[in-house]
């Protein structure tokens, strides 16, 4: 099946340091997604892309769908103590609406 | 935006107890919810596809006895975990995609069960 490899696994910055992260694919997804999750709780929807080279930002959030549609990386810019968490990128695989979730980025950012 | 409800939030029961948990769409109706399950530190799991007025369809390894699906209207997926063990124990999480205006994928989440077997 189609997988989904994220890096990097885990990240400690300062607060105010931007964050970059990505996901890769040996396959073609026509869609990618970007969540996080905090502790205890579901996942919530960050940005969704939907084209090849699409750039699309959400506030201090950057991510862009890979030309190659193999691949998405996110951005966080200024980073603050709210943005600690997991950060998921997701594809719908063969069956529309079945996801394939990344391994997820366990992001800390130190005071 | 598109809301799904999850309920109940957590549960501590003892081995060989049934629990159920549900999950609802609450500002739209989905013909499709999905159910995932999540250990410490990893990522989701899909476990299976529900589909309202018919079978639920279940990812590889996921026992069907043991995880039964009811999505007996367009608004409301239940998951029973059957006669549960301390190895059911984990963080449960269902998701449903709005066919109107999520048709290339997006799923919102519910705020997940977390199942704890003693």
């Amino acid at each position: 099946g189609q997988q989904l490899n994220q890096s990097p696994q885990s990240m400690f910055i300062q607060e105010g340091e931007d964050v970059s992260m990505n996901c890769t694919s040996s396959s073609i997804f026509n869609t990618w997604l970007w969540y996080k999750q905090d502790p205890g709780e579901g996942p919530v929807l960050l940005i969704a892309l939907y084209k090849a080279g699409e750039l699309t930002s959400n506030g201090r959030l950057t991510a862009q769908f890979g030309t190659t549609r193999k691949d998405s990386f996110l951005n966080i810019s200024a980073s603050i103590p709210s943005d600690v968490g997991i950060y998921f990128c997701a594809g719908p695989n063969l069956y529309i609406g079945q996801l394939t979730f990344g391994s997820g980025t366990q992001l800390t950012v130190l005071p | 935006g598109a809301v799904v409800s999850q309920h109940p939030s957590r549960v501590i029961c003892k081995s060989g107890t049934s629990v159920k948990i549900e999950c609802r769409s609450l500002d739209f109706q989905a013909t499709t919810m999905f159910w995932y399950r999540q250990f410490p530190k990893q990522s989701l799991m899909l476990m299976a596809t529900s589909n309202e007025g018919s079978k639920a369809t279940y990812e590889q390894g996921v026992e069907k006895d043991k995880f039964l699906i009811n999505h007996a209207s367009l608004t409301l997926s239940t998951l029973t975990v059957t006669s549960a063990h301390p190895e059911d124990s984990s963080f449960y999480i269902c998701s449903a995609r709005d066919p109107y205006l999520d048709a290339q994928g997006p799923q919102h989440f519910g705020d997940g069960t977390r199942l704890s077997i003693l």
